[in-house]
């Protein structure tokens, strides 16, 4: 079981706008440590979306953004496209378990 | 760009010790600018952060593998080393090495591609 909690699954059609959350803790994201999010894709490895809350590394399209409120943080992707289809993972640091920490994955299916 | 390759046995037999290597490629680890990591990856617990190891050697580790994990680091090589002892088949996992810049901590910008590590008799 995952300190981060994501659903298991989403799914939406191309062009449309998908959203996977990220929940918390008070130790966590609650506790104003940065969340990140990782793509990944079978057989490879996680590859860096969005770091610092809401920030892309150079490469990635502005169609991937990220948020963040409380204990919870958000993933959105607009205009969806097939080549989206991949494994999503959130990460942050928690104080208590003094270690970084990752959601369980929420694999994205596009219709 | 930096590169990360890890290196080192596919299976190990339980109760004996794990050992895997990364080499740094594209970039200095002398360079004291980066946390270099460890994270793995099994079906059973996802992906899950081993620890890291500094350049002057100062390691952090998961407070759950601490007793059983060693990182250090090699500079005149730019290679760094994790050392995971009295393995069980719970250690089956994908392994990576990743690099976790110092002005932005507990996030990983660059990946190796990984290596399977398998827990078997």
């Amino acid at each position: 079981q995952s300190v981060l909690t994501q659903p298991p699954s989403v799914s939406g059609a191309p062009g449309q706008r998908v959203t996977i959350s990220c929940t918390g803790s008070s130790s966590d994201i609650g506790a104003g440590y940065d969340v990140q999010w990782y793509q990944q894709f079978p057989g490879t490895a996680p590859k860096l979306l969005i770091y610092g809350n809401t920030n892309r590394p150079s490469g990635v399209p502005d169609r991937f953004s990220g948020s963040k409120s409380g204990t919870s943080a958000s993933l959105a992707i607009t205009g969806l496209q097939a080549e989206d289809e991949a494994t999503y993972y959130c990460q942050s640091y928690d104080s208590s378990l003094s270690a970084s920490v990752f959601g369980g994955g929420t694999t994205l299916t596009v219709l | 760009q930096v590169h990360l390759q890890e290196s080192g046995p596919g299976v190990v037999k339980p109760s004996q010790t794990l050992s895997l290597t990364c080499t740094v490629s594209g970039g200095s680890i002398s360079s004291g600018t980066d946390y270099w990591t460890w994270i793995r990856q099994s079906a059973g617990k996802g992906l899950e952060w081993i620890g890291r190891v500094y350049t002057s050697g100062n390691t952090n580790y998961n407070p759950s593998l601490s007793s059983r994990v060693t990182i250090s680091v090699d500079t005149s090589k730019n290679r760094f080393s994790l050392k995971l002892t009295s393995v069980t088949a719970a250690d089956t996992a994908v392994y990576f090495c990743t690099r976790e810049p110092l002005r932005d901590p507990h996030q990983f910008d660059f990946w190796g591609q990984g290596i399977l590590v398998t827990v078997s008799s």
